[in-house]
């Protein structure tokens, strides 16, 4: 079955600091692969995508994410974080062959920012 | 244009009540799915539905049931509700294609007493 880890529960890092957000799937085959963003009490918000082609994707808030074939990950990173980061973020996939409404997430990494 | 409206946001019912949960999908988006999210279980899928027929469901007990209307608003029902229903219920429009992104609105937070 297809599955999504998140390593980290819980990260803090000083404001300015680098980010690095950790996702590995289990898939069979390539599927979609997102990352989301849900501040309390709020609903989810699309950071980025991957579906195919360029295995470096850019999203919005100056987010990043690398598909690794090789390592079946899709690490987020920001090159340094700013307050307004603090929030939980979610990896996400869907089978290639699905609805993209048919998501399957990970746990979940809550990032904390240190001023 | 408008995103994805749930409405009610905070609801509380009580133990053995039924309730019945709002989505109004972005408009031209066929597909509305439901994701509940708690703290021990995380975010599950629910069900999804697409032109007015459940297209995918989850595993999840028969006391969850949905529909959809033909201008695709979707509506989530939960009968005879248990302490562990207690959650944040999600719903999410797409176009509904293979693919497609999902966008999702902020929510109904049910808390059953």
């Amino acid at each position: 079955a297809q599955s999504v880890t998140q390593p980290d529960i819980h990260i803090t890092v000083s404001e300015g600091a680098s980010l690095e957000l950790r996702c590995n799937y289990s898939y069979g085959a390539t599927p979609y692969l997102f990352w989301y963003v849900q501040s309390p009490g709020q609903g989810l918000q699309l950071l980025l995508k991957y579906f195919s082609g360029d295995t470096l994707v850019q999203g919005i808030k100056g987010f990043e994410a690398e598909f690794k074939r090789s390592q079946s990950s899709f690490n987020l990173r920001k090159p340094s974080v700013h307050w307004s980061d603090a929030a939980e973020y979610f990896c996400a996939v869907v089978p290639g062959y699905s609805s993209a409404s048919k998501i399957i997430f990970g746990s979940g990494t809550r990032l904390s920012i240190r001023p | 244009k408008a995103g994805v409206t749930q409405t009610p946001r905070y609801l509380i019912k009580t133990r053995g009540q039924q309730v019945t949960l709002s989505c109004s999908p972005i408009s031209g988006h066929r597909s509305v799915s439901w994701y509940q999210q708690t703290p021990g279980q995380g975010l599950q899928f629910l069900f999804e539905y697409f032109s007015e027929t459940q297209r995918n469901k989850g595993n999840f007990p028969g006391r969850f049931s949905g529909r959809q209307f033909s201008n695709s608003r979707s509506e989530m029902n939960v009968s005879t509700l248990e302490l562990g229903d207690s959650a944040l219920y999600l719903c999410a429009s797409s176009r509904g294609g293979a693919g497609t992104e999902a966008f999702f609105g902020q929510g109904t937070r049910l808390t059953v007493v």
